[in-house]
């Protein structure tokens, strides 16, 4: 059964970059060309898509509103990808989750979730 | 962007009753690439409807969808102490994929 798992800091100082990291288990985040994603929810609030990433291909995209501010790449090797959000502020609080499509290609529709990890972004 | 406005904001109901909870797009959402989520507190969202009608493994048949363009319904025939929670619709037809506001139901 696949899990996933996120990982990073809880705690970030505004200006400086969150880095989390996914990890695939109980398969290879290679065997299909899943359309892998960062999604968030600021407390108390609603679910916003961050960024996508194919397992295979590489190729990535993001909400424009992030702007140049987000980084997303996969490591096959590890079966883990990955997220970089620079220049925090504190509206980047929030609950940080991975999650993968119900089917190949798909950009939404995700039916394995981490459980999420809170980031603060917090002086 | 194609912005998701979920209603109504409260739905207030009691174990048996059926719901409708509504979805309707800014713009028509190309192929009908409209998912249906319950999350409850504490918790990672469930995925329920994927491509506007298609019930997620596992997800009982009181819930169902339907719509297509730019307006969607999620539908759960009778109420059950479980259902209670928060549910969203996701369109990702067209990237940014767009999350409504949310519905929560409650007792």
């Amino acid at each position: 059964q696949l899990q996933l798992e996120e990982s990073g800091p809880g705690l970030v100082r505004p200006s400086e970059t969150l880095s989390l990291t996914c990890t695939v288990s109980g398969g290879s985040i290679s065997n299909n060309n899943y359309y892998w994603a960062w999604i968030r929810q600021p407390p108390g609030k609603g679910l916003e898509w961050i960024g996508s990433v194919y397992s295979i291909s590489g190729s990535t995209s993001h909400h424009p509103s992030l702007k140049s501010r987000v980084t997303i790449s996969v490591d096959t090797s590890k079966n883990q990808f990955s997220l970089k959000l620079h220049s925090l502020t504190a509206a980047d609080t929030a609950i940080y989750y991975c999650a993968r499509p119900v089917l190949e290609w798909l950009g939404g529709a995700f039916d394995i979730w981490g459980l999420g990890t809170m980031v603060t972004v917090s002086s | 962007e194609i912005v998701l406005t979920q209603s109504p904001g409260t739905l207030s109901l009691s174990p048996g009753e059926g719901a409708t909870l509504s979805c309707r797009a800014s713009e028509s959402v190309p192929g009908s690439y409209l998912a249906w989520f319950q999350q409850k507190l504490g918790q990672a969202p469930r995925l329920l409807i994927y491509a506007a009608s298609n019930r997620a493994t596992g997800v009982p048949d009181r819930f169902s969808g339907s719509g297509s363009g730019a307006v969607f319904t999620l539908t759960i025939s009778r109420v059950e102490p479980e259902d209670f929670a928060v549910f969203y619709c996701q369109q990702y037809g067209r990237s940014p994929y767009t999350f409504g506001q949310g519905t929560k139901l409650e007792i």
